[in-house]
């Protein structure tokens, strides 16, 4: 199982970034799927999570309305679209299967600054 | 939204027993906020060590057990070992499984 996040960077408050997290070594299709990030120095903090057919997505208070969560299982990847991005949005971002929580990415670093 | 709260920090001797508590303040945690368990250690992703309270990954050492305590739930590190130092983090589910929130976090010292 492999999970590969891509797409961080710095940006300015107020833009927007899209993440990738591109899965393979199991059935991506049948998986859920979560983002969850980390600033640095900080604890965990859930973002959002998507149904293995993308069907049903939940959120963080923190970023409900500003990220939307999505997948395309047929290039087996994951996708975090974030607008309106904040200072506090700063933090490395990883991307977990579902369920048992068994596989992680090893992050991208997100930078919102000015 | 919920907080969930865990000791800051914990100290164990190499060989020695701590148990770790991960608590809701919406009240007691049960089998229904799915409580998972994650190591953590400097510069790395983490990594999950017990799912679902109690279910240990093919990976997790049989020194780590995860359980219900008082309320609360709990990671226990029997036969602590110093490659066991590491930051520990517990997961509840929400809403019937729709929201999670991580807990703050418990240094573990081996020393």
């Amino acid at each position: 199982v492999q999970l590969v996040e891509s797409g961080g960077g710095l940006v300015q408050p107020g833009g927007s970034l899209r993440l990738s997290c591109a899965a393979s070594g199991f059935t991506f299709s049948s998986s859920w799927m979560h983002w969850v990030r980390q600033a640095p120095g900080k604890g965990l903090v859930w973002v959002s999570r998507i149904h293995s057919d993308g069907s049903l997505t939940t959120y963080a208070h923190s970023v409900k309305g500003r990220f939307t969560i999505s997948r395309d299982n047929a290039k087996k990847t994951l996708y975090l679209q974030m607008n309106s991005l904040r200072v506090e949005d700063t933090a490395v971002y990883y991307c977990a299967t579902g369920g048992n929580w068994n596989s992680w990415g090893q992050g991208t670093l997100v930078t919102v600054s000015s | 939204q919920a907080v969930v709260t865990q000791e800051p920090s914990l100290t164990v001797s190499p060989g020695g027993t701590v148990t770790l508590t991960c608590a809701s303040s919406t009240g007691s945690v049960t089998s229904g906020h799915y409580p998972h368990w994650f190591q953590q250690k400097p510069g790395q992703a983490p990594r999950t060590l017990i799912y679902d309270t109690s279910n240990k990954h093919s990976w997790t050492p049989a020194r780590f057990s995860g359980f219900l305590l008082g309320g609360k739930a709990a990671l226990t590190l029997s036969g602590a070992q110093l490659e066991d130092e590491a930051e520990y983090y517990c997961l509840l589910s929400y809403s019937g499984a729709r929201l999670y929130v991580f807990g703050t976090g418990t240094k573990v010292t081996v020393l």
